[in-house]
């Protein structure tokens, strides 16, 4: 069935330093893949999105990484800041679906 | 600025008795909203799809009798918890799409405590 996972459920990485967080998913019939930052007590915030027909999206110091053939996604965060100290969701969607599926979320903490 | 706003931002109620979570949208006539609810430390889990003018559709193993939906106007979706108990507290959170676009904007989420 749909279910997306991730390997790490937390990442500790130096302030200014690269973070990469990861995402397993299952479904080959996925074909919108999505990050969300939530900071805690706080609803989810969207970081950037990708759809399946591309490999590679970046915005501004983020870059996500979508590899279909292993059924892979990541979220890159360039120059690590502690305002990105929060839990980080990958979420899919099964094509012909209105509704995202969340993984399990990666809590990153920056160390100063 | 927030596009969708919640109401309640926190609820504590006695068990038993039934508590309305609002959800509206500010920018945008949304004819399909989502609820979702979150246990602390755990992910987002899909509760129901609120469609206006139209029943909701629920996940499996919820309740739909319990957590009634009401989509009333393309700008506003209701959550009320009927009978609530302790293990429905939890932080519930509600989004919406954006014409047809996949991304979901999300509200600020309500606390709930069932005494």
């Amino acid at each position: 069935g749909e279910s997306v996972g991730l390997h790490l459920p937390t990442l500790s990485v130096q302030e200014g330093d690269n973070s990469i967080i990861n995402c397993a998913y299952s479904n080959s019939a996925s074909d919108y893949f999505i990050w969300y930052k939530q900071e805690s007590g706080k609803g989810p915030q969207f970081i950037i999105d990708i759809r399946s027909n591309m490999d590679k999206r970046q915005g501004q110091r983020v870059t996500v990484l979508l590899n279909k053939t292993v059924k892979h996604l990541s979220l890159q965060i360039a120059a690590t800041q502690p305002g990105d100290s929060a839990v980080y969701f990958c979420a899919e969607r099964l094509q012909g679906a209105q509704k995202l599926v969340f993984g399990q979320g990666t809590r990153l903490t920056i160390n100063p | 600025g927030a596009v969708v706003s919640q109401h309640p931002s926190w609820v504590i109620c006695k068990s038993g008795t039934s508590v309305k979570i609002e959800c509206r949208s500010l920018d945008f006539q949304a004819t399909t909203m989502f609820w979702y609810r979150q246990f602390p430390k755990q992910s987002l889990m899909l509760m129901a799809t609120s469609n206006e003018g139209s029943k909701a559709t629920y996940e499996q193993g919820v309740e739909k009798d319990k957590f009634l939906i009401n989509h009333a106007s393309l700008t506003l979706s209701t959550l009320t918890v009927t009978s609530a108990h302790p293990e429905d507290s939890s932080f519930y959170i509600c989004s919406r799409r954006q014409g047809s676009s996949y991304e979901q904007y999300f509200g600020p989420g309500t606390r709930l405590t069932v005494t």
